[in-house]
């Protein structure tokens, strides 16, 4: 039972190009998360998947698209990198939703550059 | 604005004392709040939860307390021990599916 995973661990892109984050959970969990931490920012909520099939916006989408391939994974997409989407990201996901007050459980974090 | 504070100092504390950590918000009503730990170049992890109905949560050295008229959660971590120098952080559910999480707080244990 690997909990949540995310490739890569590290990247470092120019600003233009794209990239696909990964996030699968092997929990069976319903609901996934993408975040983004910034040094004295908190962790940020890009957005979420209440269910396979559903994606809503959170508190920072723009420059972000997701896609929830299948109940176990959930992917985010930058199509055109900025400098100020430097940040270390990191997936989680829980049972049902947050409205029940579950845990989150999170991924190791994607640490991305954009020069 | 909707604000969560946490101290941005860290707290510096002998081993075997109690820590205590502080999470103030403003123009949040949350249904419940959480505490996270997070170590260096990982994700959060979850440690307790309370709800609103609720005045103190304990796990094992853990002890958390909401008090909604204050608008504050306080995090007790007592006879404190190396292995729990970490960054703590809190996060509120503010509905919609949605936590919102404090900046967090980092606690370093002195042996």
């Amino acid at each position: 039972n690997a909990g949540v995973t995310q490739t890569p661990k590290f990247q470092v892109l120019k600003t233009g190009q794209s990239m696909t984050l990964q996030c699968a959970q092997d929990m069976n969990h319903n609901s996934m998360y993408w975040y983004r931490q910034d040094p004295g920012m908190g962790l940020r909520l890009i957005y979420y998947s209440a269910s396979e099939g559903t994606t809503d916006k959170g508190e920072v989408p723009n420059g972000y698209n997701v896609s929830r391939l299948n109940k176990r994974e959930f992917s985010l997409r930058l199509e055109s990198a900025a400098p100020s989407q430097t940040s270390v990201y990191f997936c989680a996901s829980s049972v049902l939703g947050q409205g029940s007050g579950e845990t989150q459980y999170f991924g190791p974090g994607t640490r991305l550059l954009v020069l | 604005s909707q604000k969560i504070e946490q101290n941005s100092e860290a707290l510096n504390i002998q081993e075997g004392k109690t820590a205590t950590l502080t999470c103030n918000y403003t123009n949040y009503s949350p249904a419940y709040l959480q505490w996270y730990r997070q170590d260096p170049g990982r994700g959060p992890v979850f440690l307790l939860l309370i709800r609103e109905n609720e005045k103190e949560k304990r796990k094992e050295r853990l002890k958390v307390t909401f008090d909604t008229t204050l608008k504050q959660s306080l995090f007790h971590i007592t006879a404190s021990q190396p292995a729990d120098s970490a960054t703590y952080l809190c996060a509120l559910y503010y509905g919609n599916n949605r936590l919102a999480f404090g900046k967090g707080n980092q606690v370093v244990v002195i042996p």
